[in-house]
């Protein structure tokens, strides 16, 4: 079964409003969350990557005052995308992973999200 | 260069066919991990490996840790294993833990 629950799978909200994405680690404690965006047919592209606890660090180009990431425990973490744009629209998805180097990485199922 | 690479970016083949996809890194690392991406979206880890041969059912992940190189090879394959195959290395930069992901193999099994 899953071991990262990610929720709403698919959400549709109208311009200006935000939109919060849930990321729970079921069943292992998740030391570090990522997450990513993905556009059509291409790779994954890593947003930010959040320690619980702390704040989140997020890679270049990426706003952190529109991509709010809290991970305020060790099995739950949102990203709030806010005043959403058109062009915010796009499948992001998380992934966790608990300690130690070669820990294994365990994906969410992703949110397609769609501003009108 | 992008650090890792695979090829092919695109692949069809016929029901039963045996199937390799490759990826190259060239970043120092000591674990490599295979996922696969349904159409769906998900993405399900299939492998992390550092040395030698995994397998998991029709699927065997081989790494050679001193070439840098290593592939995936589905037997037998089928229509449900069409999706995109990907390859990710994690590595460490200025303290920073994160995954460089190769560009994916899209695969589709014709039945």
């Amino acid at each position: 079964g899953a071991v990262v629950s990610q929720h709403p799978s698919r959400v549709i909200c109208k311009s200006g409003t935000s939109v919060k994405i849930e990321c729970r680690s079921l069943d292992f404690q998740a030391t570090t969350m990522f997450w990513y965006r993905q556009f059509p047919k291409q790779s994954l592209m890593l947003m930010a990557t959040s320690n619980e606890g702390s704040k989140a660090t997020y890679e270049q180009g990426v706003e952190k005052d529109k991509f709010l990431i809290n991970h305020a425990s060790l099995t739950l973490s949102t990203l709030t995308v806010t005043s959403a744009h058109p062009e915010d629209s796009s499948f992001y998805i998380c992934s966790a992973r608990s300690v130690g180097y070669n820990s294994p990485l365990h994906f969410g199922n992703g949110t397609r999200l769609t501003v009108t | 260069k992008n650090e890792v690479e695979q090829s092919p970016q695109n692949l069809t083949a016929q029901e039963g066919e045996f199937i390799t996809i490759n990826c190259s890194y060239s970043v120092g690392i000591s674990a490599l991990h295979w996922l696969q991406q349904h159409p769906g979206g998900g993405i399900v880890s299939l492998f992390m490996l550092s040395s030698g041969k995994k397998k998991h059912g029709r699927l065997i992940a081989t790494i050679n840790i001193q070439e840098k190189h290593s592939s995936l090879h589905i037997t037998a394959s089928h229509p449900r294993d069409s999706a995109v195959y990907i390859c990710a290395a994690p590595r460490t930069t200025s303290g920073t833990y994160k995954y460089i992901f190769g560009t994916g193999t899209r695969l589709k099994v014709l039945a």
